[in-house]
Parts: structure tokens; C-alpha cells; sequence
């Protein structure tokens, strides 16, 4: 079945870790995203892709990194975690060309740094 | 540079009365506008896009271009309307979503 997968679904992990969140997708859809969503706020927007080897910058500042080796995986890593990431991040995907742009989420992973 | 505001962070009404969320857009061009929805427990999911101009589980929302804004209504609130609803913006067609705080939507009985 056509999905889009978030692991770990929930992680609670000490300042200075490494840790890499997982989002793959079997839609097919070329366009990746990643929103950080604090609760009861609006998505932001920190990494998209529109496609193998192509990540850009989204409008929130954020120093986690990411990568598209493949087309259905986009990793979200962040070399030295701090309590400032404690925060649900959200993946979603969405089909390439003059589509209406709707984008299918991931349920989430829910970080907390201590 | 656009952007997307929800004036009302959280809205309380009861089962049966009519609903209006509120959405502005700032964009000088000519946006795709789109709410999205997330019930408890659930994904974010897109509930209508302005441009098909559809009725989704009983939402309507019409694109004001002169006022700029794209307000959700409903006549007749259910309990399982209950969500939080998220405006979104997209500036051309394919590209990035801009998205508004959200309204969280309580439905009593």
C-alpha cells in the first residue's frame, strides 16, 4: 500500500547525541518535505527536495541536515541534539509537475532533548 | 514574501450551529489556497483546495481576492468536526505550501 513512513515514532534522547530521524515514502512522488511543528502552532517549513541529490533550506532556520540518495528515502539528521529540538517533526511528500500541490504526511516523529 | 494568518487560535461551538474559521493571505500574485485538517490521533490531511471548489464532509471555503482570504464555513458543526485546521498557501502551482498557526476547533455537545 502507498505510504509515507516516519520512524521513530517517539524518541527521547540526551543533549550533544547524533540522531537521525527516518521518512521514506511508496508513493512515488519525486517532492519531499520536512515541517517542525510545535504544539499548537503552524508548521514550519526547514528542508524539502524535489528530487534525487537536490535538498534546499525552508524558511525556519534549523541545523539539522538532510540527504536524497534515493528517491523514497529523506533523512533528517542532527549531529549534536539540544533541548532547543525538542519538538514533532513532520515529513510529507507530494507529486511533481502543475499538480494542485497536495502534500501526504508522515504521522510524525515526536523528539524530546534533555 | 507571503504569508498566511488564523486570527483565532482556538474556537468553541456547539453541535448544530454554524462555523466560520478564518484565513488571510498576504501574496501579490495569484495564490492556491488550501485547509488542511488534523483530527486527534491522526495525520495531517488535506480537507479542500479552492480551486476545485468542492464541498468536503459539509466545508466550503471561498477565495475573497479582494479581501484576501479564504475563510472555511460550515452551516451545521458536528462533534466529529473537532480538529485543528491548518490554512495553507502555495504561490505557483507545485511549489512550497505556506502554512497559517492553526485554529484548533472544539465541537461541544
Amino acid at each position: 500500500e502507498a505510504d509515507i513512513y516516519q520512524t521513530p515514532r517517539y524518541l527521547v534522547i540526551g543533549t550533544g547525541k547524533k540522531i537521525t530521524l527516518e521518512c521514506s515514502q511508496t508513493m512515488g512522488h519525486d517532492k519531499m518535505y520536512w515541517y517542525q511543528q510545535d504544539p499548537g502552532m503552524e508548521l514550519h517549513l526547514i528542508h524539502y527536495s524535489y528530487g534525487v541529490n537536490s535538498t534546499e533550506k525552508g524558511d525556519l532556520s534549523s541545523e539539522s541536515t538532510v540527504s536524497r540518495i534515493r528517491t523514497e528515502h529523506f533523512p533528517l539528521t542532527l549531529e549534536s541534539a539540544r533541548p532547543s529540538h525538542t519538538s514533532q517533526y513532520l515529513c510529507a511528500s507530494s507529486e511533481p509537475g502543475p499538480s494542485y500541490n497536495e502534500q501526504f504526511f508522515g504521522p510524525g516523529t515526536r523528539l524530546t532533548v534533555l | 514574501a507571503q504569508r498566511v494568518t488564523q486570527p483565532e487560535k482556538l474556537l468553541s461551538v456547539f453541535k448544530g450551529a454554524p462555523v466560520e474559521l478564518k484565513c488571510n493571505y498576504s501574496y501579490s500574485g495569484s495564490p492556491e489556497l488550501f485547509w488542511y485538517v488534523q483530527y486527534s490521533r491522526q495525520r495531517l490531511q488535506l480537507l479542500l483546495r479552492h480551486i476545485s471548489r468542492e464541498s468536503i464532509k459539509g466545508f466550503t471555503a471561498d477565495l475573497n481576492k479582494g479581501e484576501t482570504s479564504f475563510h472555511l464555513k460550515k452551516p451545521f458543526a458536528q462533534e466529529e468536526d473537532s480538529a485543528m485546521y491548518y490554512c495553507a498557501l502555495s504561490a505557483a502551482s507545485g511549489s512550497r505550501l505556506t502554512f497559517g498557526e492553526g485554529t484548533q476547533l472544539t465541537v461541544n455537545p
